[in-house]
C-alpha cells in the first residue's frame, strides 16, 4: 500500500490564483480530513469526510473548498489564494468515522502565496 | 479553538536520559492519541489511550491519562537522538473529529 499520498509536495501561486491540492489513499478508509499547519499554531482542521459524498467544514474552512465523489480522494480546492494560505496543508485518513482509530497523514504540500 | 495544548513547547535533553511531555485538554474525550513530526515531514501515530484507561504502555513510550484534570502525558525512557521530533496530543471526542495541540519539540543531544 502507498497509503496516504499528496501532490504536489511544493507550490508557489500568486495571490488571486486557484488550485487544487491532491490527496489519494488506498486503505479503503471511510473517514478523510485536511489540515493546515503553521508555526506556533499546530495542525487546524480545514474540512472532512465521513464516506464518499459527505463532506463538512472544521475549524478553518474559508476560502477552502473539498468534494468526495469517491472513496480514494479527497481534493482541496483554493478557490482564490490569499497570503494568508500561505502554508503546510496534510491530507489525513483512517479507518472509522469515529475517532478511536489511529490516523494516516500523507507527507505534505507546501504552499506559498506571494 | 486548540483543544490540547502541550507543555512544555520545547524540551532539550541529553540521550539516555527520559523525556516527559504533558498535555491538557478542555472538554470531555473518549480518547487521546499522541503522534510524532519528524522535520519536513507528515504526522506518524505513536500510540492511543481510551477515556477508561489511566496507563498505557508502547515500547520505551509510557502514556496517562487523568480525566479528572484532563490531563494526559507522554513519557519515552532511554532517549536517543533518533527520538528528536515535535510530538503533538490529539484528542477525540464524540463526533469525528480529532483536535491537536501545539506541540512540544523535543531535542536529544547524542
Amino acid at each position: 500500500n502507498a497509503g496516504v499520498t499528496q501532490t504536489p509536495k511544493f507550490q508557489v501561486l500568486k495571490t488571486g490564483q486557484s488550485m487544487t491540492l491532491q490527496c489519494a489513499q488506498d486503505m479503503n478508509h471511510e473517514y478523510m480530513s485536511w489540515y493546515r499547519q503553521d508555526p506556533g499554531m499546530g495542525l487546524r482542521l480545514i474540512h472532512y469526510s465521513v464516506g464518499a459524498g459527505i463532506t463538512d467544514q472544521g475549524e478553518v474552512p474559508n476560502g477552502y473548498n473539498v468534494s468526495r465523489s469517491t472513496t480514494e480522494d479527497f481534493p482541496l480546492r483554493l478557490l482564490s489564494a490569499a497570503p494568508s494560505q500561505t502554508s503546510v496543508y496534510f491530507c489525513a485518513s483512517r479507518t472509522h468515522r469515529g475517532t478511536l482509530d489511529e490516523q494516516y497523514f500523507g507527507p505534505g504540500t507546501r504552499l506559498t502565496v506571494t | 479553538s486548540q483543544q490540547g495544548e502541550e507543555d512544555p513547547q520545547a524540551l532539550s535533553i541529553q540521550e539516555g536520559e527520559n523525556a516527559t511531555m504533558n498535555c491538557s485538554y478542555k472538554t470531555s474525550i473518549n480518547n487521546l492519541q499522541w503522534y510524532r513530526q519528524n522535520s519536513g515531514r507528515g504526522l506518524v501515530h505513536l500510540i492511543l489511550i481510551r477515556s477508561n484507561e489511566r496507563e498505557k504502555h508502547s515500547g520505551r513510550l509510557r502514556v496517562t491519562l487523568d480525566t479528572s484534570k484532563k490531563s494526559s502525558s507522554l513519557l519515552i525512557t532511554a532517549s536517543r537522538a533518533a527520538d528528536t521530533a515535535s510530538y503533538f496530543c490529539a484528542s477525540g471526542g464524540s463526533n469525528y473529529k480529532l483536535t491537536f495541540g501545539k506541540g512540544t519539540l523535543l531535542t536529544v543531544n547524542p
